[in-house]
């Protein structure tokens, strides 16, 4: 069975820092693209990264590019996400996402999110 | 980035009644355009990809279609579980979410 667990989320002051994780189970970690969505509180879904499935490619919607960056390990099975210069509008739940093969961001599988709060 | 706009925001259906969910794409994606569905407190579920090809386990109620800019959505009969937001999904980006009820 397939399994997203993210992790790394919390309160964090603005401008600051975070890294999220995501340890996945059940499949070929190493065959899949992945995703990073959030979902502000009350609000809808951001795309926000995507990584090839050997992390030779990586895209960013433009509200995160340069603040944020999507990595990977396929040894550990693990999907990261680290967040730079945090603001206020980045507090939200933050999905990890496994992409299906051979449909462009499809979103097959998600984890149950990890919370982060921006706040002083 | 590519901006999708999905219509109406919210709607109110009566069970058993065709549900129509449209999303148009500020330029054109091809097929690659994927529906969800949120309920309260859940992660989203796939429901479409390609525009048109139904997920696995998806019931045959729902169904979309189109190509390029414009794109839709149907349930063919409204059942009280599908009481859910819809999102479509272009290039990674999201519509802005159908919040469907029931009359």
């Amino acid at each position: 069975e397939v399994h997203l667990v993210e992790s790394g989320g919390g309160l964090v002051q603005p401008g600051g820092s975070l890294r999220l994780s995501c340890v996945v189970s059940g499949f070929t970690f190493s065959g899949f693209w992945m995703s990073w969505v959030r979902q502000a509180p009350g609000k809808g879904l951001e795309w926000l990264a995507n990584i090839k499935d050997d992390g030779s490619e990586k895209n960013y919607v433009d509200s995160v590019k340069g603040r944020f960056t999507i990595s990977r390990d396929n040894a550990k099975n693990s999907l990261y996400l680290q967040m730079n210069s945090l603001r206020a509008e980045d507090a939200a739940i933050y999905y990890c996402a496994r992409e299906r093969v051979a449909a462009r961001v499809a979103l097959e599988y998600w984890g149950q999110g990890t919370l982060v709060t921006v706040s002083s | 980035d590519i901006q999708m706009t999905q219509s109406p925001p919210s709607l109110s259906a009566s069970v058993g009644d065709r549900v129509t969910i449209t999303c148009q794409a500020s330029q054109d994606i091809s097929i690659y355009l994927n529906w969800y569905q949120q309920k309260p407190g859940k992660a989203p579920q796939l429901l479409i990809y390609d525009a048109s090809n139904l997920h696995t386990g998806v019931p045959s109620r729902f169904s979309g279609s189109g190509s390029g800019t414009d794109f839709t959505f149907t349930i063919s009969s409204l059942q009280p579980d599908d009481i859910s937001t819809y999102y479509c999904q272009g290039h990674g980006t999201f519509g802005g979410g159908t919040k469907v009820e029931i009359k």
